[in-house]
């Protein structure tokens, strides 16, 4: 099992630029998230989903947009990128029976917006 | 007040020292509590789940006060492998986590 992976590794892009990450898992886990990781601020959460069809906002939203179409898939885009959303985005996955509340993280996105 | 505190460290502690972290949590309706480890550059993995009873894993043993609000994390006979950076979790509602800034422990030689 690849567990949870990320798409791509690194990016740059310029100021104004779009682009998508992607997160798969095979893990058949229901609930799925997307985190970003500063330094000195931890890991803050996008947005999740606690199944396939369904979304919801976390603390730091603006300027993001999801979709879950698949359930073992989540997907983080990015309109218009900003320097501000330069970051490492880790995307998580949990399944709320039988396995606890662990969270499974994947290897994470570096992004660079210049 | 942020909702969960971390001293961000560096502990720089000698091969076969005993260390300990801890973390305070604002919301005391918080049912969940965990700890996770953090590589350089990787993805948190889960360390350990905090009980109310107190757990024991091996050379780690976390705690959890609820009067206090504050979770430990004790780690005796430290090992090189053990340096990283400690990551408190607390639920924030169902199924909802929020992420201390993390301890960073370096076990020297």
């Amino acid at each position: 099992n690849a567990g949870v992976t990320q798409t791509p590794k690194f990016r740059v892009l310029k100021t104004g630029q779009s682009m998508t990450l992607l997160c798969a898992q095979d893990m058949n886990h229901e609930y799925m998230y997307w985190y970003r990781q500063d330094p000195g601020m931890g890991l803050r959460l996008i947005h999740y989903s606690v199944g396939e069809g369904t979304t919801a906002k976390g603390e730091v939203p603006d300027g993001y947009n999801v979709s879950r179409l698949k359930k073992q898939n989540f997907l983080l885009g990015l309109e218009s990128a900003a320097p501000s959303q330069t970051s490492v985005y880790f995307c998580a996955t949990v399944h709320p029976t039988g396995e606890g509340e662990t969270q499974y993280f994947g290897p994470g996105t570096r992004l660079l917006v210049l | 007040r942020k909702e969960v505190e971390q001293d961000p460290g560096p502990f720089n502690v000698p091969e076969g020292a005993t260390v300990a972290f801890n973390c305070t949590y604002s919301n005391s309706a918080s049912q969940s509590f965990f700890w996770y480890r953090q590589d350089c550059r990787k993805e948190p993995k889960l360390l350990m789940s905090v009980y109310s009873s107190g757990n024991e894993d091996g050379r780690f043993t976390a705690q959890l006060n609820r009067a206090s609000q504050y979770i430990s994390l004790l780690i005796r006979d430290s090992k090189l492998s053990d340096s990283a950076t400690y990551l408190c979790v607390v639920e924030a509602g169902t199924y909802k986590y929020i992420f201390g800034t993390g301890t960073r422990l370096k076990v020297l030689a």
